[in-house]
């Protein structure tokens, strides 16, 4: 069984049409839980790390959330230059601190 | 932020031959990890590299298939070994810079075709 699970696996907004993205996971203890971008021919960029229920951060048009089952990565007015795969993954406590990565969201926003 | 490089960027091989990537980083790290990621599948961890010590592999991933050298503390090879197609893939090496802070670097990733 999967210990992350993103959906959609596949989105497409219009520029300006704010959307969100779900990564469900299932760990007995959230050590912590990451978002990444990645751009084509790249490698993953971090940019988020959320480590409790209730937690949010912000980071220019992107907002992570957090709760005991689930994160959302929320996209506000989108522009092409968002268009990349978005990648949840999870640390799990009392364990190997290297987290589990789900198989991501390819995000196309179109002008 | 950690600047990672890796060489080469991409290759085609044949069936049965070996592939060895590189990996730099432009400061010391204690741990550096080597990742596989096939299209459609989750990033996976093939193992884990110290410096001075062998490295430690993960379920389903073996040292004859994957050979991994650590002779620094800025610098790492992975070696796909004896390939075939199903070895087609992307291999990314990571690095943490603080493993308090949780931030994961990682580096642009070798994409690898077998023929």
């Amino acid at each position: 069984e999967d210990q992350v699970t993103q959906s959609p696996e596949a989105l497409r907004l219009q520029e300006g049409e704010s959307s969100s993205l779900n990564c469900s996971y299932t760990v007995s203890g959230l050590r912590g839980l990451f978002w990444y971008r990645q751009d084509p021919g790249k490698g993953p960029e971090f940019l988020f790390t959320l480590y409790s229920a209730g937690e949010e951060k912000e980071k220019e048009r992107l907002k992570a959330t957090l709760t005991k089952k689930e994160s959302f990565l929320h996209i506000t007015a989108p522009k092409p230059e968002d268009s990349a795969t978005y990648l949840c993954a999870v640390s799990q406590s009392g364990g190997s601190y290297i987290p589990t990565f789900g198989r991501g969201t390819s995000l196309i926003v179109h002008p | 932020s950690a600047v990672i490089s890796q060489k080469p960027s991409r290759d085609i091989c044949q069936r049965g031959t070996s592939l060895t990537i590189q990996c730099q980083v432009d400061s010391q790290v204690t741990m550096m990890f080597w990742y596989r990621q096939q299209p459609g599948q989750s990033l996976t961890l093939i193992a884990t590299a110290n410096q001075g010590s062998e490295a430690t592999y993960e379920s389903g991933f073996v040292i004859d298939k994957f050979p991994i050298s650590r002779p620094n503390l800025t610098f790492s090879t992975l070696t796909v070994s004896n390939m075939s197609p199903e070895d087609s893939s992307i291999y990314l090496c990571s690095v943490y810079r603080d493993l308090k802070d949780n931030e994961q670097f990682f580096g642009p990733g070798t994409r690898l075709t077998v023929l």
